[in-house]
């Protein structure tokens, strides 16, 4: 069964601990993104990666840190630097480069894990 | 910020009729795409439009996309209460990364 996960499903983190959020998917794809959502709100990027051992700051960065050893996993850890966050969090996954014909340039979503600060 | 921005909101409609949502950004881009995410959940790709398309479509969906104002709309013909959901727009400027919009939340009522 091809595709993307996400675990834990629901995180719940003290003030001043780091906490790691996995994203594991089968689909080959060379490109992932860790992308942060507020209630009501759309999707922020965190961070993004291209290809393995590479990665890129997305907007709001600041907090969080990603490592891409493996092809297959992009592990984001929330730091106990980020002042706010309690928001979910969608990892997702796509084909790098250009669409070409008959390709789709989508990105592949996981369910997501929900992370409160207590 | 290239961020694109729906519009509106909030929709609010009875099964059968269309629905309209709209797009805006700022910058030119590669392509647009649409997602819709349900309550809780990941995003799901619906349709996706080149910048040299002006309209495509899938099924019940049907997008426009108008490169000299910089926006796109989605219209989703004959709703259903299973098209409840909140639908977003993503650009893209090098086809590796995505700006999203706020999205609209979208009612269908039984």
């Amino acid at each position: 069964d091809g595709g993307i996960t996400q675990s834990p499903k629901y995180l719940f983190r003290k003030e001043g601990q780091n906490v790691t959020l996995s994203c594991e998917q089968n689909l080959n794809h060379d490109a992932m993104y860790w992308y942060r959502q507020d209630p009501g709100q759309g999707l922020r990027l965190i961070y993004y990666s291209q290809i393995v051992n590479d990665f890129q700051k997305g907007d709001i960065a600041e907090g969080y840190s990603v490592s891409r050893e493996k092809k297959e996993s992009f592990p984001l850890t929330v730091t106990s630097a980020q002042k706010n966050p309690t928001a979910f969090y969608l990892c997702a996954s796509k084909s790098a480069g250009a669409p070409s014909v008959g390709s789709y340039n989508e990105q592949f979503f996981g369910p997501g894990t929900r992370l409160t600060v207590l | 910020s290239q961020q694109g921005e729906e519009d509106p909101q909030a929709l609010s409609i009875q099964e059968g009729e269309n629905a309209t949502m709209n797009c805006s950004y700022k910058t030119s881009i590669n392509n647009l795409q649409w997602y819709r995410q349900n309550s809780g959940r990941g995003l799901v790709h619906l349709i996706l439009i080149r910048s040299n398309e002006r309209e495509k479509h899938s099924g019940r969906l049907r997008v426009t996309l108008d490169t000299s104002k910089k926006s796109s709309s989605l219209l989703i013909t004959a709703s259903r209460a299973a098209d409840t959901a909140s639908y977003f727009c993503a650009t893209d400027t090098n086809f590796n990364k995505f700006y999203f919009g706020s999205g609209t939340k979208l009612n269908v009522k039984p």
